[in-house]
C-alpha cells in the first residue's frame, strides 16, 4: 500500500525558517514531489528529488532520504505570500499526494 | 507554457443528473490524471490515462468513469451524481517518464 503523512498544520512568522517533515510508506515512488497551492487555487510545482540529498532553488529547499521513506521542505525569509498548503506527493505513472500541510505566516 | 484547461470553475447539478467534467492540455502530454480534493482529505486520485482510450483506477473510482478518444482530451463522468460528490476536481497532465503533473485550474462540482 501506499501512504504519505505530514503535519495537517504550522505557523510561523515572517522572516523565519520552516521545515515541512513527510513520511511516506510505499513501493514503486520514482520519486518525491513537493507543490504548493494556495487557497482556491492549482497545485503548482515546487521542487523534486528523485535522489537522496538536498536540492536548493533560491528560499525553498528540498531534501529526500530513500532509505528512511522521509522529505521535507525547507522554506527560509518567510513571506506573508508564502502561506498556503503544501503537498507532499510521491511519483510513478500517477502521482499520490499527502494531505497537505497548511502554513500560516503572520507578520 | 503548459496549460490544462477544465470546462467549468463552478457547476451545480442535481441529485441523480449525468454529469460531465471536461479537461484539455495542449501540450501533448501522454498521461491525464483526474483528482478530487477535500478538506481533510487532500488529493484522491479517482482515474488515469496513460494513452488514448486507455484508463487505469486510482483509489477512488466508484461512482465515476472516465473517456479518452483524443489524446489532448480527458473527460470524467458522473453517471448519477450524488451528493457525496460534492467537491473541487482537478485534472492534471505529465509527460511519459515525467512524473511532473501540471494542474488545471479546477472545477467545483455542488450536487444538490
Amino acid at each position: 500500500g501506499q501512504n504519505i503523512d505530514q503535519p495537517t498544520e504550522m505557523t510561523a512568522t515572517e522572516g523565519a525558517i520552516v521545515q515541512i517533515n513527510c513520511t511516506y510508506q510505499t513501493s514503486g515512488f520514482n520519486g518525491l514531489f513537493w507543490y504548493q497551492q494556495h487557497a482556491g487555487e492549482a497545485p503548482t510545482f515546487l521542487s523534486y528529488n528523485v535522489l537522496d540529498g538536498l536540492e536548493e532553488k533560491g528560499r525553498f529547499s528540498s531534501f529526500l532520504s530513500r532509505s528512511k521513506g522521509y522529505s521535507y521542505l525547507l522554506l527560509k525569509e518567510l513571506q506573508m505570500k508564502d502561506s498556503a498548503s503544501y503537498l507532499c506527493a510521491g511519483g510513478g505513472t500517477a502521482l499520490i499526494f499527502g494531505k497537505g500541510t497548511t502554513l500560516s505566516v503572520s507578520s | 507554457d503548459v496549460k490544462v484547461t477544465q470546462s467549468s470553475r463552478y457547476l451545480v447539478k442535481r441529485t441523480g443528473e449525468k454529469v460531465f467534467l471536461e479537461c484539455v492540455q495542449d501540450m501533448d502530454h501522454e498521461n491525464m490524471f483526474w483528482y478530487r480534493q477535500d478538506p481533510g482529505l487532500g488529493l484522491r486520485l479517482i482515474y488515469f490515462s496513460y494513452d488514448v482510450k486507455m484508463k487505469e483506477k486510482g483509489d477512488i473510482p466508484e461512482g465515476y468513469s472516465v473517456s479518452r478518444e483524443k489524446k489532448e482530451r480527458f473527460s470524467l463522468i458522473l453517471e448519477s451524481a450524488s451528493t457525496n460528490q460534492t467537491s473541487m476536481y482537478l485534472c492534471a497532465s505529465s509527460k511519459s517518464g515525467d512524473a511532473e503533473a501540471f494542474f488545471g485550474q479546477g472545477t467545483r462540482l455542488t450536487v444538490v
